[in-house]
């Protein structure tokens, strides 16, 4: 079955602290990766997007994320989180035009 | 433009009570959706609809019906509540044409069955 797995649950850190999260998905067909961030009290918003290409993506905010198809990984990071980047982290896999699933989330929580 | 509102934010259920979950976006969108996110777990598809009068059914549908008379409103109703459905519900649409990972999603709803 197709599925998104997020391992860490809750992820503590200081800021200024390198940030990486990490991502699987089992499907063995093409895939488009994304990350999405729901702020405290906010919406779930798209933070970055990969369908092919250069495997390393850039989105907003300063986060990157790395797909490494022989991992089936989509690991996002960040080299220095702040205080803002307080949130909870989705990753998803669109494996059909219809089919979107995500992961269980990760909870970061930066100290400032 | 308000994008996607969702009412109410929270409440809570006693066991067999039936509630509707209300879900209106202003976009003119067609495709609307709405999941369930259990705790520490994933965004779960429930229902979703391609336009007004269809509806169809997601991966988690027992428990619910949605219903769909205008292109603005899909909401959601509980008929018996369990505490299985415990959860916060997200509502989402997305325009036609528009890719499937450009949802706009609401502020949820936090739902209590005890």
């Amino acid at each position: 079955a197709q599925s998104v797995s997020q391992h860490n649950h809750h992820v503590i850190l200081s800021e200024a602290a390198s940030l990486e999260l990490g991502c699987n998905y089992s499907y063995g067909g093409t895939v488009n990766l994304f990350w999405y961030v729901q702020y405290p009290g906010q919406h779930l918003q798209l933070l970055l997007k990969y369908f092919s290409g250069d495997p390393l993506v850039k989105g907003i905010k300063g986060f990157e994320a790395e797909f490494i198809k022989s991992k089936f990984s989509f690991n996002l990071r960040k080299p220095s989180v702040q205080w803002s980047d307080t949130a909870e982290y989705f990753c998803a896999a669109q494996t059909g035009a219809n089919n979107l699933f995500f992961g269980t989330g990760t909870r970061l929580t930066v100290i400032p | 433009n308000a994008g996607v509102t969702q009412t109410p934010k929270f409440r809570i259920l006693k066991i067999g009570q039936s509630m509707t979950l209300q879900c209106t976006q202003d976009m003119n969108h067609n495709y609307m959706y709405w999941y369930r996110q259990d705790p520490g777990m994933g965004l779960k598809l429930i229902y979703y609809s391609v336009g007004a009068g269809i509806t169809d059914k997601g991966e988690v549908p027992n428990g619910y019906n949605v219903s769909r008379s205008t292109t603005e409103d899909f909401p959601l109703r509980l008929e018996l509540a369990a505490p299985s459905q415990t959860s916060v519900y997200f509502c989402a649409s997305r325009p036609t044409g528009g890719p499937i990972y450009e949802q706009y999603f609401g502020p949820g709803t936090r739902l209590t069955v005890t």
